[in-house]
């Protein structure tokens, strides 16, 4: 079955760095597009960032735009996000997820991790 | 403040039917792109729920469906149980500047 196990969460400092990792299995991690979605402490879901299969596509949400960088390694069946710069309004509990093209063209996100904690605080 | 609009909190008794809104504009589902909702236990990641405005998952109960028109989409839910109380939120594409994927705030489900 589909696994996302996601870690590199922790405190780190205002303006400080992370990297988060995310290991795929159960599926052909290379055919599949991937996504990072955030959630703040006792907030909504908020999407980060896009990478295609071939990591030939990237996207950035506008609050992350010039500050994370995610990347992957299909040999290694792992997606990753580095998160430079960091503010407290970071501060989240971070999914990776797999994304699912609908029929329609639409994207949508059929597989997420257990998610890991971000705190980004003095 | 989240692109796609959600009730903060919907509620009914076991048995009863309830339907949580996702409201939008013409640069997202009035733009024609679906919507797709997922529901998060508490404590839990979230998980998909419903894709492509009306179709469910494998495991998801033919309790709940979806339907969407306009600028709006809906989640209804039938024969409410105990089991149903989560969060639950709306997802989409947004055209705009600034878009790309966008969520609803989301719904907390109560079962009273």
């Amino acid at each position: 079955q589909v696994q996302l196990v996601e870690s590199g969460g922790g405190l780190v400092k205002p303006g400080g760095s992370l990297r988060l990792s995310c290991a795929a299995s159960g599926f052909t991690f290379s055919d599949y597009y991937m996504s990072w979605i955030r959630q703040a402490p006792g907030k909504g879901l908020e999407w980060v960032s896009y990478i295609s299969s071939g990591a030939n596509t990237i996207y950035y949400g506008d609050s992350v735009k010039g500050r994370f960088t995610i990347s992957r390694d299909n040999a290694k069946n792992s997606l990753y996000l580095q998160m430079n710069s960091l503010r407290a309004e970071d501060t989240a509990v971070y999914y990776c997820a797999r994304v699912a093209r609908g029929g329609s063209g639409s994207y949508y996100f059929d597989s997420w991790g257990q998610g890991t904690l971000v705190t980004v605080s003095s | 403040q989240s692109v796609l609009t959600q009730p903060p909190s919907v509620s009914g008794a076991p048995g009863q039917r309830v339907t949580i809104s996702c409201t939008g504009s013409s640069s997202n589902i009035g733009a024609g792109y679906d919507v797709h909702w997922y529901q998060q236990l508490p404590g839990t990641a979230p998980k998909l729920f419903m894709y492509g405005n009306s179709n469910r998952p494998s495991g998801v109960p033919d309790r709940f469906s979806g339907s969407k028109s306009g600028t709006s989409a809906s989640l209804a839910i039938t024969g409410l149980q105990a089991e149903d109380e989560a969060d639950y939120y709306c997802q989409s594409y947004d055209s705009s500047l600034s878009g790309f994927w966008v969520f609803g705030g989301g719904t907390k489900l109560t079962v009273l």
